[in-house]
């Protein structure tokens, strides 16, 4: 059974500091997500990662896969208010039969503080 | 380009009853995804259609079914309402089951049962 896990499940930050959120997953898979969930709100897609090595960058978030180590990186920079929300890895696990369902993690509950 | 819509946006029910929730993909979208969200169970999986066929299925007991049309919308019913299935059922479309079909939430519909 594929499992996902994110650390920290929590994340208070200051203002214009570095951090990063971690997910684990446990079997191969072809394509890693990341998405945001705003309070009350859907889940809005960050990042789609879809090789070894891949990054990608959208303002102060970038995202990272190693398809190796099976894990995901979500780095923010120099944080700010409004990056405060719900972060979500996703996993689709491609083993033929499994396109459409996502695998989700905890989320991490991001918090900016000024 | 109109997102993924669901109706209704909210619900409230009585034990024992039946539900259908609505959910109309991207236009030019044909696989739907339906997600339970729950403060203790996180995101899961419940169903993926395509082309009008159920292609995946979560572990949800039978009382949770659903269909999609050859317009490409798709319906989730779930029968014999328990408290425990309250929740933000959230529906996702993507253009097709390719390695780099990204899945676009709709806004939700949360569902109370009393």
């Amino acid at each position: 059974e594929l499992k996902v896990e994110q650390n920290p499940l929590f994340l208070s930050m200051q203002e214009g500091k570095n951090y990063t959120i971690y997910c684990n997953y446990s079997t191969t898979s072809d394509r890693l997500y990341w998405y945001r969930q705003d309070p009350g709100k859907s889940l809005e897609s960050l990042f789609v990662l879809l090789s070894n090595g891949a990054v990608k960058q959208e303002g102060r978030l970038m995202a990272s896969l190693d398809t190796k180590a099976r894990l995901s990186t979500l780095h923010i920079t120099a944080a700010v208010h409004d990056l405060s929300a719900t972060y979500f890895c996703a996993v689709d696990y491609a083993g033929g039969t499994s396109y459409g369902k996502l695998t989700f993690g905890q989320g991490t509950i991001l918090t900016v503080h000024p | 380009k109109a997102g993924v819509t669901q109706t209704p946006r909210y619900l409230i029910k009585t034990r024992g009853q039946q539900v259908t929730l609505s959910c109309s993909p991207i236009s030019g979208h044909r696989s739907v995804s339906w997600y339970q969200q729950t403060p203790g169970q996180g995101l899961q999986f419940l169903f993926e259609y395509f082309s009008e066929t159920q292609r995946n299925k979560g572990n949800f007991p039978g009382r949770f079914s659903g269909r999609q049309f050859s317009n490409s919308r798709s319906e989730m019913n779930v029968s014999t309402l328990e408290l425990g299935d309250s929740a933000l059922y959230l529906c996702a479309s993507s253009r097709s089951r390719g390695t780099a079909d990204t899945q676009y939430f709709g806004p939700g519909t949360r569902l109370t049962v009393l």
